[in-house]
Parts: structure tokens; C-alpha cells; sequence
């Protein structure tokens, strides 16, 4: 059972460059998340979708951006790097309310 | 505001003693409500959750959580804690009991002592 996988695992920006963190999901599950999880702090909502073509922003959406062309797949599009976006990024999808995550992606933008 | 509380940033225990993680939301109505870990380096790992029925819910890893409406909190407990339940435990409230609307509690680091 893959559950939700994510790439890269761990990945260095430059400021002002840009990226697409991967996260893809085998367990047809309607929703999916985005997390950032910074020290001390929790796990914050950046964007999440409901469906296939449905996305919201979460708590932390502003730097961000998103598409759910498919049920599996939901990537997270970084356009301008910034420090503030250091962050360790999880992805997870439900079937209703119990959420799976994957591993985490590390990110230093420098 | 809706919000979901830890007390405890780290708390140390030693091996085989018990153990109690507090977590406190407030909201209105009565939430969906979980328990997450997280070992380093690791994603999240569900331990528990409570939808509704008995408030005493039983999880993996021999740990369990009880739902206290009057208190608008949701304990973590097991009692007698092994070295390798070092980790980082969240708690979780889904606000609407649709998914949609996960907020995490800031988290408690656990330290076990030999």
C-alpha cells in the first residue's frame, strides 16, 4: 500500500526561484491537504480540495498555489520562493474525516 | 475563534511510568476529535479519534483518550509509557465533521527517560 506519497523529500531554493512539491494519493480519496509544519508552531492548513477540479485555501494560502486535475494527484506550486516559506510541507487525503499523511517534503529556501 | 489548545510544549516521562496529554479546543458544537504522532522525521500517524457514542476511546499502541464535553477537552493517556513512544503527538479537531476543516493543535514533545 503506497497511501500518499510526496516528492521530494528534502529540497534547497534559491529566493525567488520556483517549484512543485508532489503529492499523489492510491486511495481514492475525495479529500486532500496541504500542510506547512514549522517548530513549535503546529501543522497549518495552506490549501486543501474536496474533489477533482474543487480547490480552497486553508489558513496560510498567500506564496501558494494549487490544481486537482485528478483525484490522485494534488501538487503545491511554489512561485517566488521567499525565506518565510522554509518550512517542512505534508501532504494527506481522507475518505471522510480520518486524514493519511505523507512523509513530508523539507524545504530551505535560501 | 475556533482554536485547539496544548498546555504542554514537552513534557518528560520516565520508562514505565503513566502518561496524560491535554488538549482543549473551543468551539460550540462538539467536534470531530483525534490524536496524531508523529516520530521524527516521520509524517503523522492517527492514533485515536472520536466521533461520537462512548467518550473513553481506545487506540493503537495501548493508548487511549477520553472526550470530556464539559471540560471541551480530549486527554491523551496510557499507562505505562516505553521508550519508544518518544515523539511528537498532535492533537487534531475536524470543526465541521466533514474533513474539510482539520486544525491542529500546536503539538506536545514527548522525552522518555531510561
Amino acid at each position: 500500500n503506497a497511501g500518499v506519497t510526496q516528492t521530494p523529500k528534502f529540497r534547497i531554493l534559491k529566493i525567488g526561484q520556483s517549484m512543485t512539491l508532489q503529492c499523489t494519493q492510491d486511495m481514492n480519496h475525495n479529500y486532500m491537504y496541504w500542510y506547512r509544519q514549522d517548530p513549535g508552531m503546529g501543522l497549518k492548513l495552506i490549501y486543501y480540495s474536496v474533489g477533482a477540479g474543487i480547490t480552497d485555501k486553508g489558513e496560510v494560502p498567500n506564496g501558494y498555489n494549487v490544481s486537482r486535475s485528478t483525484t490522485e494527484d494534488f501538487p503545491l506550486r511554489l512561485e517566488l520562493a521567499a525565506p518565510s516559506q522554509t518550512s517542512v510541507y505534508f501532504c494527506a487525503s481522507s475518505s471522510t474525516v480520518e486524514a493519511f499523511f505523507g512523509q513530508g517534503t523539507r524545504l530551505t529556501v535560501v | 475563534a475556533q482554536s485547539v489548545t496544548q498546555p504542554d510544549i514537552h513534557i518528560t516521562v520516565s520508562e514505565g511510568a503513566s502518561l496524560e496529554l491535554r488538549c482543549n479546543y473551543s468551539y460550540g458544537a462538539t467536534p470531530y476529535l483525534f490524536w496524531y504522532v508523529q516520530s521524527p522525521g516521520q509524517g503523522l500517524q492517527l492514533l485515536l479519534k472520536y466521533f461520537s457514542g462512548d467518550t473513553l476511546v481506545q487506540g493503537i499502541k495501548g493508548f487511549e483518550a477520553e472526550f470530556k464535553r464539559s471540560q471541551s477537552s480530549f486527554n491523551l493517556r496510557k499507562p505505562s509509557v516505553h521508550w519508544s513512544d518518544a515523539a511528537e503527538y498532535f492533537c487534531a479537531v475536524d470543526w465541521d465533521n466533514y474533513g474539510q476543516n482539520f486544525v491542529f493543535g500546536p503539538g506536545t514533545r514527548l522525552s522518555v527517560l531510561p
